[in-house]
This record gives C-alpha cells, sequence and structure tokens, in this order.
C-alpha cells in the first residue's frame, strides 16, 4: 500500500512564476520529510527536507511547508526557472522503518520560458 | 569523483540468470541502501545496510541477496532472473542509522530480462 501520494502526476509552470507540488501520506508515524529532484538517467538529488517538528523550511528558491493535520505537504519554487524542469518525488520517513525512504510516485514539472 | 557509483549501468540477461549489482560511495557514510524503480516509476526500498550489518530487509524474494564487504560497497546479487526483475535499481547512501541525514543516490542500474 502507498503510504506517500502525490496526486498530480505532472505540472506545466511559466518562467518565473510559482510552482507548487503537493505529496500527501498516511502514515502518521512519519517524522522526516524530503523532496528529491530527479533528471532523466540519473538518481533522485535530495533537496530539501523537513522535520515533523516544524511546519516550514526553506533554502534559496525552495520552501517546503508540512501541515501534519492534514498529513500533507507541498514544495513551492519561486521564481521556476527552466532548469527546474524534473520529476519531484516527496519521500517520508520514521523511526521504526529505520529512515528508510518511502517515496511517492513523483511529478514531473516543465517550466517554460 | 562520484559520490555514489553503482556498476553496470545498464544490464540485459536472460531469465534464469545470476546477476551482480555493485555499489560504492566515498562519503564516508556508514549506511547504505538499495532501492527498486518499478515500470511504474515507484520507488521501493529493499535493504539497508548499517555499518555492514543488515537492517531493513523488505519483503524481497530471497533471489536477492546483498552483501556488504566494507562500510564503503554494498553489493546486490540476483539469483535465477525472472522477468518481473526488470527495473531500475538504486543504491544510496548516508551519514548514521535513525539520522535525518539525506540520503544521496548513485544513477541507477537498468535490468532488463530477456
Amino acid at each position: 500500500d502507498q503510504q506517500v501520494k502525490q496526486n498530480s502526476p505532472s505540472l506545466s509552470v511559466q518562467e518565473g512564476r510559482i510552482s507548487i507540488l503537493n505529496c500527501d501520506y498516511t502514515n502518521s508515524m512519519f517524522d522526516y520529510f524530503l523532496w528529491y529532484k530527479k533528471y532523466p538517467a540519473e538518481g533522485p538529488t535530495f533537496l530539501i527536507s523537513i522535520s515533523s517538528i516544524k511546519d516550514k523550511n526553506e533554502d534559496g528558491r525552495f520552501t517546503v511547508f508540512l501541515n501534519k493535520s492534514a498529513k500533507h505537504l507541498s514544495l513551492h519554487i519561486v521564481p521556476s526557472q527552466p532548469g527546474d524542469s524534473a520529476v519531484y518525488f516527496c519521500a517520508a520517513s520514521h523511526t521504526n522503518s529505520g529512515y528508510a525512504l518511502n517515496f511517492g510516485k513523483g511529478t514531473s514539472l516543465l517550466v517554460t520560458p | 569523483d562520484t559520490a555514489v557509483s553503482q556498476t553496470p549501468k545498464y544490464l540485459v540477461t536472460q531469465m534464469g540468470n545470476d546477476k551482480s549489482i555493485k555499489c560504492e560511495q566515498n562519503l564516508g557514510h556508514d549506511t547504505m541502501y538499495w532501492y527498486k524503480q518499478d515500470s511504474k516509476k515507484f520507488l521501493k526500498i529493499m535493504f539497508s545496510y548499517n555499518n555492514k550489518e543488515l537492517i531493513i530487509n523488505e519483503t524481497v524474494p530471497n533471489r536477492f541477496s546483498p552483501k556488504s564487504p566494507d562500510k564503503a560497497h554494498l553489493n546486490l546479487h540476483i539469483n535465477s532472473l525472472e522477468l518481473g526483475d526488470s527495473a531500475v535499481y538504486f543504491c544510496a547512501s548516508s551519514q548514521g542509522f535513525g539520522g535525518t541525514q539525506p540520503q544521496h543516490f548513485g544513477d541507477g542500474t537498468r535490468l532488463s530480462i530477456l
């Protein structure tokens, strides 16, 4: 059963605008959340993370928001750039799983000039 | 100076064969993982090793056997390959176990079973 869900398989955004990628999870034991970016024929690259004790974490153009009551997190990219075009994976983990990552199926982001 | 490297990048073989995928990390990490990405692009954990000790062993057929000769290497051996084993296999590493350090991934090994 899939515990991390990314319900939008794709998203298209104009350069300079905000990209918002969403992620939902079902396991309330998850206490660490990450976003990974993946280009074709490459492995996932870590982007940003957030602990369950926080509700926001910011790193440059990337901000992750966590709403624990809704079991929802989102990644905001502002401003979006063409180089941001990639597949974005949401992942979650918890102590009892040895911090193995549970991944969503990914959202393919296309940033158009 | 690739951080996590996997070999081979592509592996095409016939059903019933035995094959190995190698993974090495030069980050000084003490925890390594194997993930499988199936045809639906779903990435799923298979194994995790911490300081050469098996920590996580998800529901994976026992035809799959990980081996960690040292902290920098985690190899995956697969016996009697089946069509359903066709996938991309990713190795990853992180520092510390049970911590919140992000995992670093290799570029994957695409395994195709004929």
